[in-house]
C-alpha cells in the first residue's frame, strides 16, 4: 500500500518555465489537497479536491492550476514559474473533509532560478 | 479570517512532559488537528479533537476548549525521536473543504 505517491522529489526550474507536479493516491480517498511550505513555516493550502471532476481555490492559489480525473490522480500545474514559487509542495489525501487523518506525500522540492 | 498561533519552539528535557499551546481565531470549524513533522519529512497525523476536551493516544494527549479558543498537545515521556515541528490544524466549516495549519512549534528534546 503506497499511499500518497508524488513525483518528482526534486526539481530546479528556470524562470517563466512550466511543470507539472504529479500526485497519486491509491486509498479510494475523495478528498486531495495540495499545499506548499517555506522554510520555517506552516503550510498553506493552494488548492483542493473533493472528488473527481470537482476542484477549488485554497489560500494561495494564484499561479497555479489543478485538474482531477480520477479519483486516484490530482496534478498540480505550475505556469510560468517565478522565484517566489520557491518552495516544498506536498499533496494529501483523506477520507473525511474534517481535517484529521490527513495522509501526505514525500514532497516535491522546487527551485525556481 | 483565520488564524492560528503556536509558540515558535519550546526545549524540554528528555523523559518530562512537554506541553504545545495553540490558539486560534476562526468563525467555526469541524475540529482541531495535530500534525507532526520531522526535518526533510512530511507531516504524520497525530491527534484530532472534535469536542472540547482530552483525547489520548499513548504518550500524546490533545486538548480542546472552544469556549476558550485554545487547544493543546501534550507529550509524555518525551524521546529524543519527538525532536520535531508540530502543527495544529483546523478544518473550517465555511468557505469549503479547508484545513488550515499553524505556523508550527519546533521541539526540540535534550538529553
Amino acid at each position: 500500500n503506497a499511499g500518497v505517491t508524488q513525483t518528482p522529489k526534486f526539481r530546479i526550474l528556470k524562470i517563466g518555465q512550466s511543470m507539472t507536479l504529479q500526485c497519486t493516491q491509491d486509498m479510494n480517498h475523495n478528498y486531495m489537497y495540495w499545499y506548499r511550505q517555506d522554510p520555517g513555516m506552516g503550510l498553506k493550502l493552494i488548492y483542493y479536491s473533493v472528488g473527481a471532476g470537482i476542484t477549488d481555490k485554497g489560500e494561495v492559489p494564484n499561479g497555479y492550476n489543478v485538474s482531477r480525473s480520477t479519483t486516484e490522480d490530482f496534478p498540480l500545474r505550475l505556469e510560468l514559474a517565478a522565484p517566489s514559487q520557491t518552495s516544498v509542495y506536498f499533496c494529501a489525501s483523506s477520507y473525511s473533509s474534517r481535517g484529521d487523518g490527513y495522509t501526505f506525500g514525500s514532497g516535491t522540492r522546487l527551485t525556481v532560478v | 479570517g483565520q488564524s492560528l498561533e503556536q509558540p515558535s519552539e519550546v526545549t524540554a528535557v528528555e523523559g518530562a512532559i512537554v506541553q504545545i499551546n495553540c490558539t486560534y481565531q476562526t468563525s467555526g470549524f469541524y475540529g482541531l488537528s495535530w500534525y507532526q513533522q520531522h526535518d526533510g519529512g512530511a507531516p504524520t497525523f497525530l491527534s484530532y479533537n472534535a469536542l472540547d476536551g482530552l483525547e489520548e493516544t499513548g504518550r500524546f494527549s490533545s486538548f480542546l476548549s472552544r469556549s476558550d479558543s485554545y487547544g493543546y498537545l501534550l507529550l509524555q515521556e518525551l524521546q529524543m525521536k519527538d525532536s520535531a515541528s508540530y502543527f495544529c490544524a483546523v478544518s473550517l466549516a465555511t468557505g469549503g473543504f479547508k484545513t488550515i495549519f499553524g505556523a508550527g512549534t519546533r521541539l526540540f528534546v535534550k538529553a
